[in-house]
């Protein structure tokens, strides 16, 4: 099982849909979680991060996070092209950042 | 903000060749890392050092070593570059330990170095 695990997609939603990502991990003790965007060619761009359970929302996004469940989700309220790209999921093991091997998401105009 | 500078973006080397992987960032940060990343195995932790005396190695330390001479200097080191080691490298610093709860455990990376070893 991996540590970290995510769909891999594609994920194909119309313009101005909901996007959800959904990431599950394995480590129980794991206290930190982050999403992050990845534009083909360049490098990881942090879009949220969360630490209790419960929702978090910035803008469009909305990160989830149930730790009695071990997942953590990202919503993407309104969808645009731009938002286009790879989604990586990413938790802290003491120093030790695991990614997920990330979530391709087009959105469809 | 946070800057992480990797001096090489793109690099073409030979089978064999001695390769020096630069990355320095300018936030004081404690934690520094080295991933490469290929598609479909995504992300994988090359090595870190959470401490300027410190190194760690990660999930693939094979054929790579690293230097840390200065807190906020670390290099990858590949000894005898070899055509599996064409990647994109990715150079990575954080504050935190992981486990306080707060934004200092953030992960900030570089724009990466494409190596290609012919």
């Amino acid at each position: 099982q991996k540590e970290v695990e995510q769909n891999s997609g594609p994920l194909s939603v119309p313009e101005g849909a909901i996007a959800s990502l959904n990431c599950t991990y394995s480590d129980r003790v794991s206290q930190s979680f982050f999403w992050y965007r990845q534009y083909s060619g360049k490098s990881p761009e942090l879009i949220m991060s969360i630490y209790s359970n419960g929702d978090k929302e910035d803008g469009r996004f909305t990160a989830q996070l149930n730790k009695a469940s071990q997942y953590v989700s990202l919503l993407i309220r309104d969808s645009q092209p731009s938002d286009s790209a790879t989604y990586l999921c990413a938790v802290i093991r003491t120093y030790k950042y695991i990614f997920g091997t990330g979530t391709r998401l087009k959105v469809l105009a | 903000d946070v800057k992480v500078t990797q001096s090489s973006r793109y690099l073409v080397k030979r089978t064999g060749e001695k390769v020096f992987l630069e990355c320095v960032q300018d936030m004081d940060h404690e934690n520094m890392f080295w991933y490469r990343q290929d598609p479909g195995l995504g992300l994988r932790l090359i090595y870190f050092s959470y401490d300027v005396k410190m190194k760690e190695k990660g999930d693939i330390p094979e054929g790579y070593s690293v230097s840390r001479e200065k807190k906020e200097r670390f290099s990858l080191i590949l000894e005898s570059a070899s055509t599996n080691q064409t990647s994109m490298y990715l150079c990575a610093s954080s504050l935190g330990d992981g486990w306080t709860s707060d934004s200092g455990n953030t992960i900030y990376f570089g724009e990466g170095s494409w190596l290609t070893v012919v």
